[in-house]
């Protein structure tokens, strides 16, 4: 089975400082046809996911270009280059290279 | 702009069947694949399966022997059937589109989900 581990599992942030989570696999996740299906997801309290981040890098529409995401094979990063309020919530990677999707533990970030 | 809407019973006694089933409005069911993933405070956000409109499937191993899903393009949604429930099926079950037949891009890998809809497994 494929494990996503994430760090931190908590991260205080201030206002307007960067931030980054850290996503790794026990597997690499390139699939056979060169892709990596690697994405990240936000969670605000009380609602769905919502997500920022497909295949490693590619930043969904509306999403501010803030967020980025980086990594190969086993070892992914998003990155906040300057947190915003809106920002807090629960941050969760996920793989459908292997099989089915599998997700990280979630990091929760909140303001300091 | 699709949106997904879940809906079914909050409650669902022990051994028991939980019933699901996600609307899909504001764009086409058919040639996409759709999914199911349950959240609980315990295990954080696990995925249960995904269907394509053409109603094939492909389930968690965890949970293959309990779970069935269809889908029905004529009403524009999709649908989950988990057998013998305890209490550790208890959480809050999202749908999402999963995929796009003719697409490599991976755009539609996850993109859209519903809000969700908390069962509780009690007697």
């Amino acid at each position: 089975d494929v494990v996503l581990t994430q760090s931190p599992l908590s991260l205080p942030v201030t206002l307007g400082q960067p931030a980054s989570i850290s996503c790794r696999s026990n597997q690499s996740l390139i699939y056979s046809d060169g892709n990596t299906f690697l994405n990240w997801v936000h969670q605000r309290p009380g609602h769905s996911p919502r997500r920022l981040i497909y295949k490693v890098s590619y930043r969904d529409s509306g999403v501010p270009d803030r967020f980025s995401g980086t990594g190969s094979g086993t070892d992914f990063t998003l990155k906040i280059s300057r947190v915003e309020a809106e920002d807090i919530g629960m941050y969760y990677c996920m793989q459908g290279t292997h099989g089915g999707w599998t997700f990280g533990q979630g990091t929760k970030v909140e303001i300091k | 702009q699709v949106q997904l809407q879940e809906s079914g019973p909050r409650l669902v006694k022990p051994s028991e069947t939980l019933s699901l089933t996600c609307d899909v409005s504001g764009g086409a069911i058919t040639n996409y694949y759709w999914a199911w993933i349950r959240q609980t405070a315990g295990k954080g956000l696990e995925w249960i399966g995904r269907i394509s409109s053409r109603g094939t499937t492909n389930y968690s191993p965890s949970l293959k022997g309990r779970l069935s899903m269809s889908v029905d393009t004529s009403k524009n949604q999709f649908s989950l059937n988990l057998t013998s429930v305890t209490a550790a099926d208890t959480a809050v079950y999202f749908c999402a589109r999963a995929g796009y037949y003719y697409d490599t891009s991976g755009s539609f890998l996850y993109d859209t989900w519903g809000q969700g809809t908390l069962v509780s497994v009690s007697s």
